[in-house]
C-alpha cells in the first residue's frame, strides 16, 4: 500500500447518475490532487488542494466537483457525465506545494476506473 | 507550451540486458525531472528525481541522466528482470508550484 487509498476501484455509471470518488491519505501530506488518465495520453491534472484550499481548477467541466473536507480526505463528485469521461481517475498527495525539488514528489493511489455508459 | 516526448511504442528487452528509456522535452528548462513506474491497474510510483545541476543519479539497478543541452533524460535499468516490466513515466517541473508536465509513458517488456 502507498498510503493513499481510493474507493471505489471500479465504477460504472449512466450519464444521468450521481456518484462520488473518495481518496484518503495517511502520510501527513498537505497537498492533494486529482488526475485523469486516459489510454496512451499523459496524466491530466484536474484539481489541486493545499491545506484544504483549492489552488487550481484546471479548466475542468462543472460536471466534476471536488471537495476537500480536511487535509486527509478528498472527494470527486460526478454528475451527468459523458462517455468520454471514462478513464482512470488518480488521487495523489505530496508533502507540500512548491517548486523546490522534492516538494512535488507525488504518492498516488491505485486509481478508480470509471466507465460511463 | 512545454512538451514531453517518450517513445510511444513498447520496448522489448531480453532479461539481463540494460533497458534504456528516453524522455525528450522542448520549450522549457526544468529545475528537475522525475521518473515513475506504473503497473497495470495501479497508480504511478515515484522512482527517482534528478536536478538540473546533476548529470547522473543512481538507485540500485536504476540510473537516470539529465542533459539540459540536449533537453533529454535517459532512464537505464541494468541487469533487467521480467519484474521490471511496466510503463515508465517521466515528469518535469513546469515552473508552477504544483503542476508537473507528464509524458505519456513507455511500456517496457522484459522477456525471460
Amino acid at each position: 500500500e502507498t498510503g493513499v487509498t481510493q474507493t471505489p476501484r471500479h465504477l460504472v455509471m449512466g450519464m444521468t447518475n450521481k456518484k462520488s470518488l473518495k481518496c484518503e491519505q495517511h502520510l501527513g501530506h498537505n497537498a492533494m490532487y486529482w488526475y485523469k488518465q486516459s489510454a496512451k495520453k499523459p496524466l491530466e491534472l484536474m484539481f489541486v488542494y493545499s491545506l484544504e484550499e483549492r489552488v487550481e481548477n484546471n479548466s475542468v467541466p462543472s460536471r466534476f466537483s471536488p471537495e476537500c473536507p480536511n487535509s486527509s480526505h478528498l472527494f470527486l463528485h460526478l454528475h451527468t457525465l459523458q462517455p468520454e469521461d471514462s478513464a482512470l481517475y488518480l488521487c495523489a498527495s505530496s508533502r507540500q506545494l512548491g517548486r523546490r525539488s522534492g516538494a512535488n514528489v507525488l504518492t498516488f493511489g491505485a486509481g478508480s476506473r470509471l466507465t460511463v455508459l | 507550451s512545454q512538451k514531453i516526448e517518450q517513445n510511444s511504442e513498447a520496448l522489448n528487452i531480453q532479461e539481463g540486458k540494460t533497458a534504456t528509456l528516453t524522455c525528450n522535452y522542448t520549450n522549457y528548462s526544468p529545475a528537475y525531472l522525475q521518473w515513475y513506474r506504473q503497473d497495470p491497474g495501479r497508480g504511478p510510483v515515484f522512482l527517482l528525481l534528478i536536478r538540473e545541476n546533476e548529470k547522473e543519479k543512481r538507485k540500485e539497478r536504476l540510473k537516470v541522466t539529465f542533459d539540459t543541452t540536449l533537453k533529454q533524460s535517459l532512464f537505464h535499468i541494468t541487469a533487467s528482470q521480467p519484474a521490471d516490466s511496466a510503463t515508465y513515466l517521466c515528469a518535469l517541473e513546469s515552473g508552477s508550484n504544483y503542476q508537473l508536465i507528464w509524458g505519456a509513458g513507455t511500456k517496457l517488456i522484459i522477456k525471460p
